[in-house]
């Protein structure tokens, strides 16, 4: 099984700030299966990123995803204040498809 | 636009089976795409549960293949997750979700393993 580790647990920064997720995986990544969703509190996930770089639909390009092998990058360029959530990256190239703990992006 | 709604029973006896269905509306299951579940525990984070390719193959995660059966009913374009032997610990909203990187899911439905 392989584990994902995010970091930070918790960020605190302010609107227009520059956010950098990161997600390290126990062993590496089948062809870069790698995830990354934001959830808002009573909401479902909502998918960011597939293939570790490839923006999902509608979703803006002050986001970014980076990384391949067991280090992987989420990066939100200047914050907007609905960009404050619970970001999970998720692998999906080997059962079981696992997540991580997941990052809390809080207003400063 | 695809759209999934989950559907089943809130209150689960301790020891019974858990039941719920996916309706998927906007897109036909068995055109393709993986479709499966992900539960989340009350305040706490995402775990895998299971996959079903549209052709009916499934894929389980071994922490619960024991009790997990993932089904697909084409004609109903719906799949199904049955969870037998309930505890506490499986007390969580179950979310249905497309694809293995879920580009589509379910609002979510909260299960309560109680007596």
């Amino acid at each position: 099984e392989i584990l994902l580790t995010q970091s930070p647990g918790t960020l605190s920064l302010s609107p227009g700030d520059r956010a950098t997720l990161s997600c390290r995986a126990s062993q590496s990544v089948s062809s870069s299966f790698l995830a990354w969703y934001q959830q808002k509190p009573g909401q479902a996930p909502r998918l960011l990123f597939y293939v570790a770089s490839t923006r999902a639909t509608g979703i803006p390009d002050r986001f970014s995803g980076s990384g391949s092998g067991t280090d992987f990058t989420l990066t939100i360029s200047r914050l907007e204040p609905e960009d404050f959530a619970v970001y999970y990256c998720q692998q999906y190239g080997s059962s079981p498809y696992t997540f991580g703990q997941g990052t809390k992006l809080e207003i400063k | 636009q695809v759209q999934l709604q989950e559907s089943g029973p809130g209150l689960v006896k301790p020891s019974e089976t858990l039941s719920l269905t996916c309706a998927v509306s906007g897109y036909s299951i068995s055109s393709g795409f993986y479709w499966g579940w992900v539960r989340q525990p009350p305040g706490k984070g995402l775990e895998w549960i299971g996959n079903i390719y549209h052709n009916g193959s499934t894929c389980y995660n071994p922490s619960l293949e024991s009790r997990v059966t993932i089904s697909i009913d084409s004609s109903k374009n719906q799949f199904s997750l049955r969870l037998t032997s309930v505890t506490a610990a499986d007390t969580a909203v179950y979310y249905c979700a497309r694809a293995r990187a879920a580009d589509f899911w379910g609002p979510g439905t909260l299960v309560t393993v109680s007596s």
